[in-house]
């Protein structure tokens, strides 16, 4: 079945460092997706992307998705404490959002 | 707009019983999804109701079932409860196809299985 992998599980920066997550699929998807989840929290969206190439930023965040529309990765820069949290992709496929594992961010401050 | 509310949030249950979660989806959102939550395996997705119909299922066994009525609340049904699945269950209601679009999810309901 379809999977999505994503890199790495765990992420310990310093405050000011920058972050990276990265996402694989098995198969082409219709789209991507990234979520956040707080500790003790439920996921919440951040974004969605469509088409083949696209990059998007939402100040200190930048998604990509790749030109085979199979990975996809954000980046942080200059990471700060509210940033601590679980990154979640999803791949949008047919009616079901199939979730990598996620990245565990913790920031050192 | 209230959001995707989740009843019960916390709920203890013993091997072999059977439990039923609720989920209120936003409202006029047509689209159901539940899944599973664990440390060791992330998000799992269990199954997608629209428009009362279940369109699309995950690979859980057959303990696992639910059920959307015509105000698109949704219930979720495990039977025959094993300690393996205790976990974070979560719902997500979308205005159209899940995947489509944005996901809202609920709080989630902790189930314990003892």
């Amino acid at each position: 079945g379809q999977q999505v992998m994503q890199i790495p599980q765990y992420q310990h920066v310093q405050e000011g460092e920058d972050f990276t997550t990265y996402c694989n699929s098995s198969t082409t998807l219709s789209n991507i997706q990234w979520y956040k989840q707080r500790p003790g929290g439920h996921p919440v969206f951040l974004i969605q992307l469509v088409k083949s190439g696209e990059v998007k930023k939402q100040k200190r965040l930048t998604f990509q998705f790749g030109e085979a529309k199979k990975n996809s990765s954000l980046h942080i820069t200059a990471t700060q404490t509210t940033d601590v949290g679980t990154y979640f992709c999803a791949g949008g496929q047919g009616g079901k959002l199939i979730f990598g594992q996620g990245t565990e961010l913790s920031v050192k401050p | 707009k209230a959001g995707v509310t989740q009843t019960p949030r916390y709920l203890i249950k013993t091997r072999g019983q059977q439990v039923t979660l609720s989920c209120s989806p936003i409202s006029g959102h047509r689209s159901v999804s539940w899944y599973q939550q664990t440390p060791g395996q992330g998000l799992q997705f269990l199954f997608e109701y629209f428009s009362e119909t279940q369109r699309n299922k995950g690979n859980f066994p057959g303990r696992f079932s639910g059920r959307q009525f015509s105000n698109s609340r949704s219930e979720m049904n495990v039977s025959t409860l094993e300690l393996g699945d205790s976990a974070l269950y979560l719902c997500a209601s979308s205005p159209e196809q899940t995947g489509v679009g944005q996901a809202f999810f609920g709080q989630g309901t902790r189930l314990t299985v003892v």
